[in-house]
């Protein structure tokens, strides 16, 4: 059974940083595309950041480019994103999502979610 | 980059009845690249249709997508009280490149 579990959510003021990291299981980690993708409070969703199976290649959205670090440990399974100059608009719940192919294209497993709020 | 716009914003409508909603994008997209998505209320959300008209694993058969170009649709046949839920269109782009569109809630009349 594919499992994805978030966490290092929480509270952080603006212009700080945080990292979520997410724990994988149930499935051929190194194999497939990892996403971030969130969700602010009330809001829609939105793709985050991508990191190809061997970690070699990195893809993030035009609204955290050169703030977030997205990255995988495949010897144990982890996927990270390192959030830096974090801004209230960053506040959101933020999922991890398996790629449905090994390149990417859908999300078909979804982690149950870490809360990040920015504020002061 | 690619602006996927769904109507309505929400639906009303009673169980056993036909839900059709609708996913159109600012330019013409592959099927292959379009996806739709069910969340409910506090929950991650779970993947539908992909290649616009592919049901994911376990999903059951009163869901189908269709549609090509800019014009794509998901609809559900006969309304069960599990399926009233917020649906979201997801285009899969270029350069790894994701977009989703704002959703449409489906609500009980």
């Amino acid at each position: 059974e594919v499992q994805l579990l978030e966490s290092g959510g929480g509270l952080v003021q603006p212009g700080g940083s945080l990292r979520l990291s997410c724990a994988a299981s149930g499935f051929s980690f190194s194999t497939y595309t990892m996403n971030w993708v969130r969700q602010a409070p009330g809001k829609g969703l939105e793709w985050v950041s991508g990191i190809s199976g061997g970690g070699g290649s990195t893809y993030y959205a035009d609204s955290v480019q050169g703030r977030f670090t997205i990255s995988r440990d495949n010897s144990k399974n982890t996927l990270n994103l390192q959030m830096n100059s974090l801004r209230a608009e960053d506040t959101a719940v933020y999922y991890c999502a398996k790629s449905l192919y090994s390149s990417g294209w859908f999300f078909d497993y979804w982690g149950q979610g870490a809360l990040v709020t920015v504020s002061s | 980059e690619i602006v996927l716009t769904q109507s309505p914003g929400t639906l009303s409508l009673s169980p056993e009845e036909r839900a059709t909603l609708s996913c159109r994008a600012s330019q013409s997209v592959s099927s292959s690249q379009l996806a739709w998505y069910q969340q409910k209320a506090g929950q991650a959300p779970r993947l539908l249709i992909y290649g616009a008209s592919s049901r994911a694993a376990g999903i059951p058969d009163r869901f189908s997508g269709s549609g090509s170009g800019t014009d794509f649709t998901l609809t559900i046949s006969r309304l069960e009280p599990e399926d009233f839920a917020v649906f979201y269109c997801q285009q899969y782009g270029s350069s790894q490149v994701y977009t989703f569109g704002q959703g449409t809630k489906l609500e009980i009349k």
